[in-house]
């Protein structure tokens, strides 16, 4: 069984650039929630993806977006990069068959620099 | 809205030795879901331990237990027998039960970091 994985690793991009990340759920997970983690900070959440549709977003601004593929990988958009931006940004899939919780399964996440 | 509190920023334990993290959040739901994460080096969020809000019995995993007191919403976790594998940042995170069949959001602590020395 294949965990969470996400692409790339390190990113540094420039302020006012954009920016596409990209996970890969785990076999047989319908829902794919989003993180970023500010240096000695915990995990805040983003956004979460249903079945292809967002379901549930955080306190972030409309230039994070993000998708949902049929095969459940998932993109995270940033527009308009600002320095804050940049952190690790984490990656959970988890499934929706069985008994709650639904355990999120952490990707290792990518650090995005931004200069 | 919830809130997690972790007020221990740093702690270390020598190899062998039991610690003890402290964990309180804040919520006004009835029926959620407490975990601890363990981030290493590598960043990988693992999950270490879960305890649902219903159960009044404490989740134990090997060498990891939690304290879990409803009425006072604290969250612990102890680790026995701390091994050096064990060094890493610790995260309590809550999570509010959905009767939709939808996988909630976790909130997460700022954190503790463990270093266990020899």
């Amino acid at each position: 069984e294949t965990g969470v994985t996400q692409s790339p690793t390190h990113l540094i991009k420039t302020r006012g650039q954009q920016v596409t990340l990209r996970c890969s759920s785990q076999s047989g997970h319908n829902t794919v929630s989003w993180y970023q983690q500010a240096l000695g900070q915990g995990p805040q959440f983003i956004f979460q993806y249903y079945r292809e549709e967002e379901n549930g977003r955080g306190n972030f601004p409309p230039r994070f977006s993000g998708l949902q593929f049929p095969n459940y990988s998932s993109e995270l958009n940033v527009n308009a990069l600002e320095l804050d931006d940049s952190a690790l940004y984490l990656c959970a899939s988890s499934s929706t068959q069985g008994i709650p919780p639904y355990e999120q399964y952490f990707g290792p996440g990518t650090r995005l620099t931004v200069t | 809205a919830q809130t997690v509190t972790q007020s221990q920023p740093e702690m270390s334990v020598q190899e062998a030795e039991t610690v003890t993290l402290s964990c309180t959040y804040d919520t006004s739901e009835s029926n959620y879901y407490l975990f601890w994460y363990k981030q290493p080096p590598s960043r990988q969020m693992i999950l270490v331990i879960r305890q649902e809000a219903y159960k009044q019995q404490n989740a134990t995993e090997n060498r990891f237990s939690v304290n879990f007191q409803k009425a006072a919403k604290s969250f612990s976790l102890k680790i026995s027998d701390s091994q050096l594998g064990d060094t890493a940042m610790y995260f309590c995170a809550f999570m509010k039960h959905l009767n939709t069949g939808t996988a909630s959001k976790l909130t997460f602590g700022t954190g503790t970091r463990l270093q266990v020395t020899l």
